[in-house]
């Protein structure tokens, strides 16, 4: 299971930070990641915590504002994201990956909405 | 960066097949995976590495790759089966996530 919270309506230029519990699998082995949907539109990768290398992997429209990582004592993942813009909006959704390196995308929580608007 | 290419859109009668496209450059030498999303609801993943099916995921679902095309293919289509679909991969020269655009499959 995968339970995103954290969401809501922030202001252009603010600061959010999202949470993923998860739970029913060996979390520190997996690949983690987050994928957003803005309104009406398609999937967009924005980020996965790499368990082999402990490495995070982002989007180009997203490096230097957000920032990927985990709590491995709690199973939860996060991702801090600041100077947040319009184009931003979007359903962000926690999805677990395959053990070890990425690759795809197996199983995936119900979303977090994130606003941004005056 | 690399690009998926999916067709906005794909109709099909009850009872026939239908076939998704995702191209991209040399898109056969990387694995692709799709995944189906229904109206307010989260993706599922029908196809992995290209020609892998969860159990959940009923035989008449089917994935190919070679050359610049991936394909998947939906034997029996049925209304249940009205969603959008994605295709992507995981581009291992970049360390990056990559989706096609989507296609918006409709049974009539």
């Amino acid at each position: 299971q995968l339970l995103e919270s954290g969401g809501g309506l922030v202001q252009p230029g603010g600061s959010l930070r999202l949470s993923c519990a998860a739970s029913g699998f060996t979390f520190p082995s997996y690949a983690m990641s987050w994928v957003r949907q803005a309104p009406g539109r398609g999937l967009e990768w924005v980020s996965t915590f790499n368990p082999m290398n402990q490495s995070p992997h982002y989007a180009d429209f997203v490096k230097g504002r957000f920032t990927i990582s985990r709590d491995t004592s709690k199973s939860t993942l996060f991702l801090h994201m600041k100077n947040l813009r319009a184009d931003d909006t979007a359903t962000y959704y926690c999805a677990k990956g395959t053990p070890g390196d990425p690759d795809y995308f197996d199983f995936w929580g119900q979303g977090t909405l994130v606003a941004v608007s005056s | 960066s690399f690009v998926l290419t999916q067709p906005p859109s794909v109709s099909v009668a009850p009872g026939e097949t239908a076939r998704i496209t995702c191209e991209g450059n040399n898109i056969g030498s990387k694995s692709v995976h799709w995944y189906q999303q229904k109206p307010g609801q989260a993706p599922v993943v029908v196809i992995y590495y290209d020609t892998d099916r969860p159990s959940e995921i009923p035989d008449r679902y089917s994935g190919s790759n070679s050359g610049n095309t991936a394909t998947l293919t939906i034997n029996r289509a049925a209304a249940g089966d009205e969603a959008d679909y994605y295709c992507q991969v995981w581009d291992n020269s970049r360390g990056v996530g990559v989706f096609g655009g989507g296609t918006k499959l409709t049974v009539l």
